[in-house]
């Protein structure tokens, strides 16, 4: 069965350090996500990613974020300066859905990101 | 603005029993999407159902049901006949359609624990 991987699985940071969190989404989707969920808190929307721009982001997704799909396969998730509260467990997502709104998220096994 | 309210933190219940889990959702939209997704101790986060909001027919799958709502902003997941391999977190989300990667909205999710 298809899958979205990412990788690494467990990142440890010092603050202030980039990090770059990479994901290979399922290969005929077209549309991309990144969430993160907080230990045992809510899953987080952060942005979405179609036709090579952001469709959405989020009030988290300031300037410190970016994301980009360098190579036509990699999806990628960079935070400039990391903080002690970017500690999360970051998820990336893909979808092949057509139709605005309906879309079906497959979502990779996730990235810890622990910032010290 | 789109809101999901899942008020259940945590359910505990016995083996076999049968427990719902109440979703309630806050849209100005005519169109939009609902989901529920599941999230095993393992981490990953499983898509379960998706439904439109032109479609209020219950759905059942297996030991799983769904009753969707529009007259009470309520998309509640059955589980019928509980058993151990249940034990996750549920999240119920929203999608408006916004654009063509429209961001999903998670809920707090519902921790549910079937007990042997």
């Amino acid at each position: 069965e298809p899958e979205v991987t990412q990788t690494p699985s467990h990142q440890v940071t010092q603050m202030g350090q980039e990090v770059i969190l990479r994901c290979v989404p399922i290969s005929n989707h077209l549309y991309f996500y990144w969430y993160r969920q907080i230990l045992g808190q809510k899953v987080e929307f952060l942005v979405s990613f179609y036709n090579n721009e952001i469709s959405e982001k989020s009030e988290i997704f300031d300037d410190q974020f970016s994301v980009e799909r360098p190579d036509g396969s990699n999806f990628t998730l960079k935070i400039r300066s990391t903080k002690l509260e970017d500690s999360a467990m970051y998820f990336c997502a893909s979808s092949d859905t057509t139709v605005a709104g309906a879309n079906v998220l497959t979502f990779g096994a996730g990235s810890r990101l622990t910032v010290l | 603005a789109q809101k999901v309210t899942q008020a259940q933190t945590e359910i505990s219940v016995v083996e076999k029993e049968d427990v719902t889990l109440d979703c309630v959702y806050e849209t100005r939209d005519t169109t939009y999407y609902l989901f529920w997704y599941k999230q095993p101790p393992s981490g990953e986060l499983v898509f379960l159902i998706r439904r439109n909001s032109f479609d209020e027919q219950n759905e059942i799958s297996g030991r799983y049901s769904w009753n969707f709502q529009k007259s009470t902003s309520s998309f509640n997941f059955t589980i019928t006949a509980s058993q151990v391999v249940d034990s996750a977190v549920y999240f119920c989300a929203l999608s408006e359609r916004r654009s063509s990667a429209s961001k999903i909205i998670f809920g707090s999710g519902t921790r549910l624990s079937i007990r042997p």
